[in-house]
This record gives C-alpha cells, structure tokens and sequence, in this order.
C-alpha cells in the first residue's frame, strides 16, 4: 500500500540548532515529494517539492530536503533553527506520473525554544 | 488577491442544517482540489476538478457531500443534513495543470457542527 510516515508528531529544538524533520513514504511507482508548512488558522504553504530532478532541494526559508530513493526518504532539514519556524510541517507524495492527490503524512509540530 | 481565497472563514451550524463553502482559485489555475483537515483523520482528499472533465469524486466520504466548479473557476462544496463528524477544516487549494505542479492552499474553512 502506498503510504507516507513522518517520524515524530512533535520536535523540539533549541534557537539556532539543526532542524530535522523525518519523511519516509511506500510506493511502487516514482513519487513526486513536497513538503508543505502551516502556521496557526492558516492554509498550507509550499516549502519545497521534488519531482526527479536533483536530488537534493532547496526550498524557502532555508529549508532543504534531501530525496534517497534507496531509504525511500525525504527528511526535511534547516542548519539553523529560527523562532519564526514554529509551525505545523507536512510531508506530501503524489504517487506517480497521471496521479494528482496529495497523500499527506500525520505532520509535526516543531517548537523553538529560546 | 492572488492566492486561493476561502469564504466563509468560520462556520457555526446545527446539526442537520446544510452548509455551502466556497473556493476561488488562483486566476489561469485549471486543476482545483478539495481536502479536508481533522484531529482524528489528518489530511484526507475529498474531490478534483481539471478543467472541463468529470470530477474525480472518489474521497468524498458520503452522498452528502457534494461540490461543482462553475465556468472552471469559483468552486462550491456543500454539505446536506451535516452531522458532528463534519466538524474539520476543509482547505482548497489549486494548480496550474495535475499531475506534479505544486497545489496552492487557501487558508481554509473552519466548520464546527454542533
């Protein structure tokens, strides 16, 4: 079955440490990856996605993810974390080429500590 | 404004009243979705629209729920005789084409079922 798991519901980091989100998905066909943010009462904002080109992507807000096919993984990343990124992340495939829904992970919740 | 806008934002009713939610698209956007976010279930798929063709229908989770998309851009979602499992928020979003475009979220239509 295709599915998509985010290790930990909750992560806690200290201001300006290393930000470490876990994505893994189940998928018999080429994935196409993307990881979404939202803040507080609002919508899903796109941070980065991954659809067969490098490997390794940058997104905004310093965030950058890295695609392992042989972990079937897309672990989000920032080097330093910042207050401002406390928020709710989303890790999302759409499970090959003619598909189009969005299969979503449960999400985290990262919080910054000062 | 250029992102998805929802309306109403907020939306109280009593059970069994039917309820009516409305998705305007990012203008030139052709593919139009609907998910729909609770505590319990996370983030489900209830419904697409790609240009002029048939719907795919295939999340709605009941014969209550349905939607249609007016000369391919503002796009109604309604719910008949709603029922407390209702309660979620139901977040649209849409892209410039299926497949791997990235979807654009609106912020979203907080439903509460009493």
């Amino acid at each position: 079955a295709q599915s998509v798991t985010q290790l930990g519901s909750h992560v806690s980091v200290s201001e300006g440490a290393l930000v470490l989100l876990r994505c893994n998905y189940s998928s018999s066909v080429p994935p196409y990856l993307f990881w979404y943010v939202q803040y507080p009462n609002q919508g899903l904002q796109l941070l980065l996605k991954y659809t067969s080109a490098a490997t390794l992507v940058k997104g905004i807000n310093g965030f950058e993810a890295e695609f392992k096919k042989s972990e079937t993984s897309f672990h989000l990343t920032k080097p330093s974390a910042h207050m401002s990124d406390a928020a709710e992340y989303f890790c999302a495939v759409i499970f090959g080429a003619g598909s189009y829904q969005l299969t979503f992970g449960k999400g985290t919740k990262l919080s910054v500590i000062p | 404004g250029a992102g998805v806008s929802q309306s109403p934002s907020n939306k109280v009713t009593e059970k069994g009243k039917d309820v009516e939610l409305r998705c305007d698209p990012i203008s030139g956007h052709t593919a139009l979705y609907w998910y729909r976010q609770s505590l319990g279930q996370g983030l489900e798929f209830l419904i697409y629209f790609q240009g002029n063709s048939a719907p795919d229908k295939s999340g709605l989770p009941s014969d209550r729920f349905s939607a249609e998309r007016t000369g391919g851009s503002v796009s109604t979602l309604t719910i008949q005789r709603t029922q407390q499992e209702d309660s979620a928020v139901y977040l649209c979003a849409s892209s410039l084409v299926s497949g791997n475009q990235p979807q654009h979220f609106g912020d979203g239509t907080r439903l509460s079922i009493l």
